[in-house]
């Protein structure tokens, strides 16, 4: 089965700092990839998706992610954050079956 | 449009008891999950339905079962409560996973076994 490492639980930022969380997956064949978000209080919602094409995809809010195939790595970037991106960022794997597996989520606090 | 709903919201039982946990999704997804959310382990998957009628397991279905009578919903059930179970549950739907990618997720339900 197919695993999903996130290799930051908790990550503290001020304001206008950047932020880079890694994602590596350990399964060899096509894969879908996903971030999701789940802000305090809230279910979880998609941030950004990679299916194929260019491997720097753009999600919502400013949030970027690159697939490195080589690397078996989707790290979600963005350059600038706020108060506002604290919350817990999940990265997710579908090998194109019926299912989806999650990381363990970062946890990432924005102080002002 | 409430997309994915689920009740309750908040439950405490008593070890040994039972319950369900109820999803309702109206937006005529085929594929529903239930996913666990635990501390520093993330969202594990417990069961899924890929449409009216069928039901499979995740990574963690033991001491839970799950029915997909109606094709908007999907009921998980806790035969006998253990604290282990103890956590916050997630509904979630999708249309065609490989195609949009995009799970649609409830608010989800915290339970709490003693």
């Amino acid at each position: 089965a197919q695993s999903v490492s996130q290799h930051n639980h908790h990550v503290i930022l001020s304001e206008a700092a950047s932020l880079e969380l890694g994602c590596n997956y350990s399964y060899g064949g096509t894969v879908n990839l996903f971030w999701y978000v789940q802000y305090p209080g809230q279910h979880l919602q998609l941030l950004l998706k990679y299916f194929s094409g260019d491997p720097l995809v753009k999600g919502i809010k400013g949030f970027e992610a690159e697939f490195i195939k080589s690397k078996f790595s989707f790290n979600l970037r963005k350059p600038s954050v706020q108060w506002s991106d604290t919350a817990e960022y999940f990265c997710a794997v579908n090998v194109q079956d019926y299912k989806l597996s999650f990381g363990a989520g970062t946890t990432v606090t924005v102080r002002a | 449009n409430a997309g994915v709903t689920q009740t309750p919201k908040f439950r405490v039982l008593k070890t040994g008891q039972s319950m369900t946990l109820l999803c309702a999704q109206d937006m005529n997804h085929e594929y529903m999950y239930w996913y666990r959310q635990d501390p520093g382990m993330g969202l594990r998957l417990i069961h899924y339905s890929v449409g009216e009628g069928t039901t499979a397991k995740g990574e963690v279905p033991d001491g839970y079962n799950v029915s997909r009578l109606k094709k908007q919903n999907f009921l998980l059930g806790l035969e006998s409560a253990a604290p282990s179970q103890t956590s916050v549950y997630f509904c979630a739907s999708t249309a065609l996973l490989g195609a949009t990618g995009e799970l649609f997720f409830g608010e989800g339900s915290r339970l709490t076994v003693l």
